[in-house]
């Protein structure tokens, strides 16, 4: 089986920085992903990363460790609409490259 | 425009009385899954499909049945639904597992 493990919850400043963690453990490590959900809403894609490194996408960039078996989010210049839950999840191809997600972050921005 | 849509988005109904949540996405993805969300838990895998009459359990699939005779169809099936079955639905779809579209959600309420 799989266990992915990021915080419950993180607080930051409008402008700020945050850097969500992700740590997992699997067998067969096919690939880790970042999603954004706002509250009563479904969840989005924001990032994919397979080999080791940084991944950049305008304010927001997702590394990855697989040696570690360690990711983070990093969310920069942060905006009031950045208060959201961010879900990190995992594919496992030694289960059939099933997707399997962390109970996500919470993160609040606060003014 | 591309988009999973899910029906109804709201339900409440009673224990024994059974209930279809429909999926259905324009995108021509092979794979579909159901998810339910609920707090605490985070995102936890019901059934999955790979294409047209392929379909397998996922982490929680106790309770629910799906079907794909179609692509574009994936309809969760709860033939007796119990109040442990309260919760908030998702239906997804990609090319493969990983990169989801997400429908906007279905939360039931079983009595």
């Amino acid at each position: 089986g799989q266990n992915i493990d990021q915080p419950t919850e993180m607080t930051a400043t409008e402008g700020a920085i945050v850097q969500i963690n992700c740590t997992y453990q699997t067998s067969g490590f096919n690939g880790l992903f970042w999603y954004q959900q706002h509250a009563g809403e479904a969840p989005t894609f924001l990032s994919y990363n397979v080999l080791d490194g940084l991944e950049e996408k305008g304010r927001f960039s997702s590394f990855l460790s697989r040696s570690k078996g360690y990711s983070y989010l990093l969310l920069k210049e942060l905006q009031m609409k950045d208060s959201a839950s961010y879900l990190c999840a995992v594919r496992d191809r030694a289960a059939g490259n099933k997707l399997t997600f962390g109970g996500g972050t919470r993160v609040l921005v606060k003014p | 425009e591309a988009q999973v849509t899910q029906n109804p988005r709201y339900l409440i109904t009673v224990t024994g009385k059974k209930l279809t949540v429909t999926c259905s996405q324009n995108m021509n993805h092979e794979y579909m899954s159901w998810y339910r969300q609920d707090p605490g838990l985070g995102l936890r895998q019901i059934y999955y499909s790979m294409n047209v009459e392929v379909t397998d359990k996922g982490d929680v699939p106790e309770g629910y049945k799906v079907s794909r005779k179609e692509k574009r169809n994936f309809p969760l099936i709860l033939e007796s639904p119990s109040p442990n079955q309260t919760s908030l639905y998702f239906c997804a779809s990609s090319l493969s597992p990983g990169e989801l579209f997400f429908g906007e959600g279905s939360r039931l309420t079983v009595l």
